[in-house]
Protein backbone atom coordinates (compact mmCIF):
# COMPACT_ATOMS: atom_id res chain seq x y z
CA UNK A 1 0.00 0.00 0.00
CA UNK A 2 1.73 3.21 -1.34
CA UNK A 3 -1.06 5.35 0.71
CA UNK A 4 -3.27 8.04 -0.51
CA UNK A 5 -3.49 7.78 -4.89
CA UNK A 6 -4.89 10.63 -6.62
CA UNK A 7 -4.89 10.29 -10.43
CA UNK A 8 -4.74 12.82 -12.51
CA UNK A 9 -1.86 14.79 -11.15
CA UNK A 10 -2.79 17.45 -13.45
CA UNK A 11 -5.94 18.55 -15.52
CA UNK A 12 -6.36 21.25 -17.98
CA UNK A 13 -9.68 22.06 -19.27
CA UNK A 14 -11.95 24.44 -21.13
CA UNK A 15 -14.77 26.33 -19.74
CA UNK A 16 -17.67 24.57 -20.19
CA UNK A 17 -16.30 20.90 -19.93
CA UNK A 18 -16.82 18.08 -17.72
CA UNK A 19 -13.84 16.39 -15.35
CA UNK A 20 -13.30 13.45 -12.80
CA UNK A 21 -11.14 12.88 -10.17
CA UNK A 22 -9.83 9.65 -9.15
CA UNK A 23 -8.99 8.99 -5.33
CA UNK A 24 -7.66 5.61 -4.17
CA UNK A 25 -7.63 5.37 0.27
CA UNK A 26 -5.23 3.51 2.08
CA UNK A 27 -7.23 0.29 1.82
CA UNK A 28 -7.93 -0.12 5.33
CA UNK A 29 -9.50 3.33 6.08
CA UNK A 30 -13.22 3.41 5.93
CA UNK A 31 -13.47 7.30 5.45
CA UNK A 32 -12.38 9.34 2.45
CA UNK A 33 -12.58 13.09 2.17
CA UNK A 34 -12.38 15.39 -0.31
CA UNK A 35 -11.16 18.85 0.03
CA UNK A 36 -10.27 21.75 -2.38
CA UNK A 37 -7.23 24.43 -2.22
CA UNK A 38 -6.68 27.27 -3.47
CA UNK A 39 -3.78 29.73 -3.27
CA UNK A 40 -2.79 31.14 -0.23
CA UNK A 41 -5.60 29.45 1.29
CA UNK A 42 -6.09 26.31 3.80
CA UNK A 43 -8.13 23.00 2.30
CA UNK A 44 -11.69 23.47 2.51
CA UNK A 45 -13.53 20.51 3.34
CA UNK A 46 -16.17 19.34 0.53
CA UNK A 47 -17.85 16.24 1.32
CA UNK A 48 -16.83 13.11 2.59
CA UNK A 49 -18.13 9.12 3.11
CA UNK A 50 -17.84 6.81 5.42
CA UNK A 51 -17.44 3.37 3.42
CA UNK A 52 -19.89 4.13 0.70
CA UNK A 53 -22.65 6.51 2.11
CA UNK A 54 -21.91 10.32 1.73
CA UNK A 55 -22.56 11.66 4.99
CA UNK A 56 -21.31 15.26 4.74
CA UNK A 57 -21.08 17.68 1.83
CA UNK A 58 -19.90 21.35 2.10
CA UNK A 59 -22.56 24.69 1.14
CA UNK A 60 -18.86 24.84 -1.16
CA UNK A 61 -20.26 21.57 -3.80
CA UNK A 62 -22.91 23.05 -5.75
CA UNK A 63 -25.14 21.30 -7.73
CA UNK A 64 -22.30 20.85 -10.93
CA UNK A 65 -20.20 18.93 -8.21
CA UNK A 66 -21.07 15.58 -7.69
CA UNK A 67 -18.77 12.57 -5.95
CA UNK A 68 -19.29 8.64 -5.32
CA UNK A 69 -17.78 6.52 -3.49
CA UNK A 70 -18.96 2.85 -5.05
CA UNK A 71 -18.28 -0.30 -2.89
CA UNK A 72 -16.62 2.28 -0.28
CA UNK A 73 -13.27 1.78 -1.80
CA UNK A 74 -12.11 4.46 -4.50
CA UNK A 75 -13.87 7.60 -4.77
CA UNK A 76 -14.82 9.72 -7.70
CA UNK A 77 -15.09 13.44 -7.79
CA UNK A 78 -17.02 15.06 -11.19
CA UNK A 79 -17.37 18.66 -11.80
CA UNK A 80 -19.36 19.36 -14.54
CA UNK A 81 -19.57 22.59 -16.88
CA UNK A 82 -16.57 23.84 -15.32
CA UNK A 83 -15.76 27.91 -14.50
CA UNK A 84 -12.72 29.08 -14.24
CA UNK A 85 -13.55 29.46 -10.34
CA UNK A 86 -13.21 25.74 -10.05
CA UNK A 87 -9.27 26.01 -10.19
CA UNK A 88 -7.51 24.70 -7.63
CA UNK A 89 -6.11 21.93 -5.75
CA UNK A 90 -8.22 19.22 -5.31
CA UNK A 91 -7.12 17.03 -2.53
CA UNK A 92 -8.25 13.63 -1.45
CA UNK A 93 -7.66 12.22 2.53
CA UNK A 94 -8.62 9.18 4.21
CA UNK A 95 -8.92 8.15 7.75
CA UNK A 96 -9.79 4.68 10.43
CA UNK A 97 -12.22 4.86 12.36
CA UNK A 98 -15.07 6.80 14.16
CA UNK A 99 -12.89 9.73 15.44
CA UNK A 100 -10.82 12.02 13.84
CA UNK A 101 -8.01 11.68 16.50
CA UNK A 102 -5.63 10.16 14.35
CA UNK A 103 -5.88 12.98 11.78
CA UNK A 104 -5.86 12.48 8.34
CA UNK A 105 -3.54 10.93 5.40
CA UNK A 106 -3.55 12.91 2.29
CA UNK A 107 -2.96 12.41 -1.70
CA UNK A 108 -0.72 14.81 -3.70
CA UNK A 109 -3.56 16.22 -4.96
CA UNK A 110 -4.89 16.67 -8.52
CA UNK A 111 -4.13 20.43 -9.87
CA UNK A 112 -7.32 21.52 -11.90
CA UNK A 113 -6.83 24.35 -14.14
CA UNK A 114 -9.84 25.79 -16.07
CA UNK A 115 -8.52 27.99 -19.30
CA UNK B 1 -19.05 27.10 14.34
CA UNK B 2 -15.30 25.98 13.87
CA UNK B 3 -12.76 28.15 12.83
CA UNK B 4 -9.04 28.39 12.52
CA UNK B 5 -7.09 31.63 12.79
CA UNK B 6 -2.92 31.26 12.02
CA UNK B 7 -2.17 34.96 12.28
CA UNK B 8 1.16 35.19 10.48
CA UNK B 9 1.14 34.39 6.59
CA UNK B 10 5.23 34.41 6.44
CA UNK B 11 7.69 33.61 9.81
CA UNK B 12 11.20 34.09 8.72
CA UNK B 13 14.06 32.96 11.46
CA UNK B 14 17.55 32.38 11.35
CA UNK B 15 18.90 28.75 11.87
CA UNK B 16 19.47 27.88 15.46
CA UNK B 17 16.66 30.68 16.86
CA UNK B 18 13.73 29.65 18.60
CA UNK B 19 10.31 29.02 16.28
CA UNK B 20 6.62 29.56 17.71
CA UNK B 21 3.78 29.51 14.65
CA UNK B 22 0.84 30.97 16.04
CA UNK B 23 -2.56 29.01 16.20
CA UNK B 24 -5.65 30.27 17.89
CA UNK B 25 -9.18 28.30 17.71
CA UNK B 26 -12.95 28.48 18.05
CA UNK B 27 -15.22 26.02 19.22
CA UNK B 28 -17.41 25.94 21.76
CA UNK B 29 -16.88 21.90 22.57
CA UNK B 30 -14.07 19.66 23.73
CA UNK B 31 -11.84 20.33 20.69
CA UNK B 32 -8.83 18.09 19.00
CA UNK B 33 -6.26 20.11 17.37
CA UNK B 34 -3.89 18.95 14.69
CA UNK B 35 -0.38 20.42 13.39
CA UNK B 36 0.13 19.91 9.33
CA UNK B 37 3.03 20.66 7.29
CA UNK B 38 3.31 20.64 3.54
CA UNK B 39 7.00 20.77 2.36
CA UNK B 40 8.17 22.06 -0.88
CA UNK B 41 6.86 19.27 -3.97
CA UNK B 42 5.51 17.13 -0.83
CA UNK B 43 2.00 16.07 0.12
CA UNK B 44 0.24 17.60 3.30
CA UNK B 45 1.58 15.16 6.24
CA UNK B 46 0.85 14.85 9.86
CA UNK B 47 3.39 16.33 12.18
CA UNK B 48 1.47 16.28 15.25
CA UNK B 49 -1.55 15.58 17.53
CA UNK B 50 -2.26 17.09 20.82
CA UNK B 51 -3.83 14.50 22.21
CA UNK B 52 -0.64 12.54 21.64
CA UNK B 53 1.34 15.24 23.33
CA UNK B 54 4.54 14.06 21.94
CA UNK B 55 7.77 15.61 20.14
CA UNK B 56 8.17 15.56 16.33
CA UNK B 57 11.26 16.83 14.79
CA UNK B 58 11.56 18.68 17.58
CA UNK B 59 8.17 20.48 17.46
CA UNK B 60 5.76 20.30 20.36
CA UNK B 61 2.65 21.63 20.93
CA UNK B 62 0.27 22.84 23.98
CA UNK B 63 -3.37 23.08 23.88
CA UNK B 64 -4.87 26.56 25.87
CA UNK B 65 -7.94 25.59 26.66
CA UNK B 66 -8.52 28.94 28.56
CA UNK B 67 -6.65 31.29 25.58
CA UNK B 68 -8.05 28.97 23.19
CA UNK B 69 -4.72 28.03 21.82
CA UNK B 70 -2.31 25.55 19.98
CA UNK B 71 0.60 27.18 18.93
CA UNK B 72 3.81 25.06 17.57
CA UNK B 73 6.90 25.85 18.97
CA UNK B 74 10.81 25.01 18.28
CA UNK B 75 13.55 25.87 20.85
CA UNK B 76 16.07 25.44 17.55
CA UNK B 77 14.92 26.01 14.18
CA UNK B 78 16.95 23.96 11.36
CA UNK B 79 16.73 24.96 7.57
CA UNK B 80 14.84 21.76 6.81
CA UNK B 81 12.16 22.71 8.95
CA UNK B 82 11.04 25.53 5.94
CA UNK B 83 7.49 24.73 5.25
CA UNK B 84 4.11 25.43 5.06
CA UNK B 85 2.45 24.26 8.44
CA UNK B 86 -1.40 24.14 8.58
CA UNK B 87 -3.37 24.14 12.44
CA UNK B 88 -6.62 22.19 12.26
CA UNK B 89 -9.39 21.66 14.41
CA UNK B 90 -11.91 18.56 14.90
CA UNK B 91 -14.48 17.86 17.11
CA UNK B 92 -13.49 14.52 16.96
CA UNK B 93 -16.36 13.59 15.17
CA UNK B 94 -16.44 16.44 12.41
CA UNK B 95 -14.21 16.59 9.94
CA UNK B 96 -11.09 18.83 10.00
CA UNK B 97 -11.01 22.31 9.56
CA UNK B 98 -8.05 24.31 8.33
CA UNK B 99 -6.54 27.34 8.88
CA UNK B 100 -4.76 29.53 5.68
CA UNK B 101 -1.53 28.15 6.95
CA UNK B 102 2.20 29.98 8.02
CA UNK B 103 5.18 29.49 5.58
CA UNK B 104 7.87 28.88 7.85
CA UNK B 105 11.19 30.22 5.77
CA UNK B 106 14.79 29.50 8.10
CA UNK B 107 17.39 30.92 6.92
CA UNK B 108 21.30 30.06 7.51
Amino acid sequence: DTGVSQDPRHKITKRGQNVTFRCDPISEHNRLYWYRQTLGQGPEFLTYFQNEAQLEKSRLLSDRFSAERPKGSFSTLEIQRTEQGDSAMYLCASSFGRRNNYGYTFGSGTRLTVV
Amino acid sequence: AQRVTQPEKLLSVFKGAPVELKCNYSYSGSPELFWYVQYSRQRLQLLLRHISRESIKGFTADLNKGETSFHLKKPFAQEEDSAMYYCALSSGYSTLTFGKGTMLLVSP
